[in-house]
């Protein structure tokens, strides 16, 4: 099953934060993050392992509780260049043969 | 420049017709994924290979098959291709002994009419 991604969409003003959250109802083994530009094709931001450990880039961090199957996406001090859709891929298998994505979560940062 | 070239970028078909979208690799990278990506549903894998000789299916797997015949070409074919496979199909590859990653291709834009 696809993990659940929230909110669907949100809009910031540019020093924003924001938060993008990723459910699943299976184990997982890691949880990725990638972040889409329109008529773009996905780029890898980070990925996270079970352990719990939270992992930043530049202002962006996120964090993995594997107990809760959750994942959170962290913007601190959004930019324009933030804008974009987020997508989180999880999977179960070690290895990470079957990433499966949620259905995304636009962000539009308005100066 | 190392990655992912998926060919054709644009392609509009008719219904009925088979198609064959290219996805060629020059990373190495042992596990290559197909996904198709419409507006609201997100990333849907289609069919995956963890390494040449072996696929597998996906989330979506219906109406499409693939091959890997070596490690760095993963075509996708639709046989009889129908209007619900219009899309933005994705290639995607990663090195399972590294991070897992996903590399992905530029996209192919598929309108069945």
């Amino acid at each position: 099953q696809q993990p659940v991604q929230s909110p669907q969409a949100v809009i910031l003003r540019e020093g924003e934060d924001a938060v993008i959250n990723c459910s699943s109802s299976k184990a997982l083994y890691s949880v990725h993050w990638y972040r889409q530009k329109h008529g773009e094709a996905p780029v890898f931001l980070m990925i996270l392992l079970k352990g719990g450990e939270q992992k930043g880039h530049e202002k962006i961090s996120a964090s993995f509780n594997e107990k809760k199957q959750q994942s959170s996406l962290y913007l601190t001090a959004s930019q324009l260049s933030y804008s974009g859709t987020y997508f989180c891929g999880t999977e179960k298998n070690t290895g990470g043969f079957k990433t499966i994505f949620g259905a995304g979560t636009r962000l539009f940062v308005k100066a | 420049i190392a990655g992912i070239t998926q060919a054709p970028t644009s392609q509009i078909l008719a219904a009925g017709r088979r198609m064959t979208l290219r996805c060629t690799q020059d990373m190495r990278h042992n596990a290559m994924y197909w996904y198709r990506q419409d507006l609201g549903l997100g990333l849907r894998l289609i069919h995956y290979s963890n390494t040449a000789g072996t696929t597998g299916k996906g989330e979506v797997p219906d109406g499409y098959s693939v091959s890997r015949a070596n490690t760095d070409d993963f075509p996708l074919t639709l046989a009889s291709a129908v209007p619900s496979q219009t899309s933005v199909y994705f290639c995607a590859s990663s090195d399972s002994r590294g991070t897992g990653e996903l590399f992905f291709g530029e996209g192919s834009r598929l309108t069945v009419l």
